[in-house]
């Protein structure tokens, strides 16, 4: 079992361009969750994808969107990017809804923008 | 406000002995509470987990405590080793969908 697997591993983008993030979560989980984590601080939840819809959202701008395919894998989109949102972009999937679960983390997206 | 506070010093332990990390949080009435460990660059990994009708977990040489009463998890890790070296992260569920909200994390050195 590959675990939660992440690409790109490293991605650098200018002021005012588009990113596109991707996840594959662990085999038989059905339920993918994105974070952003800024470096020294806890992962920040952004939201998280279950049956292909967005179910719970954390407090990020309209400019990060999301979908989840029939596969459970998710993409993690991000337009007009700025400086702030240089950070590791963390998936993390969980079987069963994500109910009363811990969840699995993949290694990361570590993203830098000029 | 909502605040998730972890010891922001870096715990510096000798070898064998027992690290002890503090997560403290208001305004919340966590469902659940978890702890997870990450190396530098990685994703966190998953260490235990503590309902709140739970007062402790134990796994092999880690032992987490809950008290709902003083909003306050321990995590204990007992004979450290220079391999347990790494920043410990809590972070609280307040809902059955599991959205884990984190504190910022203690880092850990373990000296031989």
């Amino acid at each position: 079992d590959a675990g939660v697997t992440q690409s790109p591993t490293h991605l650098i983008k200018t002021r005012g361009q588009q990113v596109t993030l991707r996840c594959s979560p662990k085999s038989g989980h059905d339920t993918v969750s994105w974070y952003q984590q800024a470096l020294g601080q806890g992962p920040q939840f952004i939201f998280q994808y279950y049956e292909e819809e967005e179910r719970q959202r954390g407090n990020f701008p309209d400019r990060f969107s999301g979908h989840q395919f029939p596969n459970y894998s998710s993409e993690l989109n991000v337009n007009a990017l700025w400086l702030g949102d240089s950070a590791l972009y963390l998936c993390a999937s969980s079987p069963h809804g994500g109910t009363y679960n811990e969840q699995f983390f993949g290694p990361g997206t570590r993203l830098t923008v000029l | 406000s909502q605040k998730i506070e972890q010891n922001s010093e870096a715990l510096n332990i000798q070898e064998g002995k027992t690290a002890t990390l503090t997560c403290n949080y208001t305004n919340y009435s966590p469902a659940y509470l978890q702890w997870y460990r990450q190396d530098p660059g990685r994703g966190p990994v998953f260490l235990l987990l503590i309902r709140e009708n739970e007062k402790e977990k134990r796994k092999e040489r880690l032992k987490v405590t809950f008290d709902t009463t003083l909003k306050q998890s321990l995590f204990h890790i007992t004979a450290s080793q220079p391999a347990d070296s790494a920043t410990y992260l809590c972070a609280l569920t307040t809902d059955s969908w599991g959205k884990l909200q984190f504190g910022a994390g203690t880092q850990v050195v373990v000296t031989p």
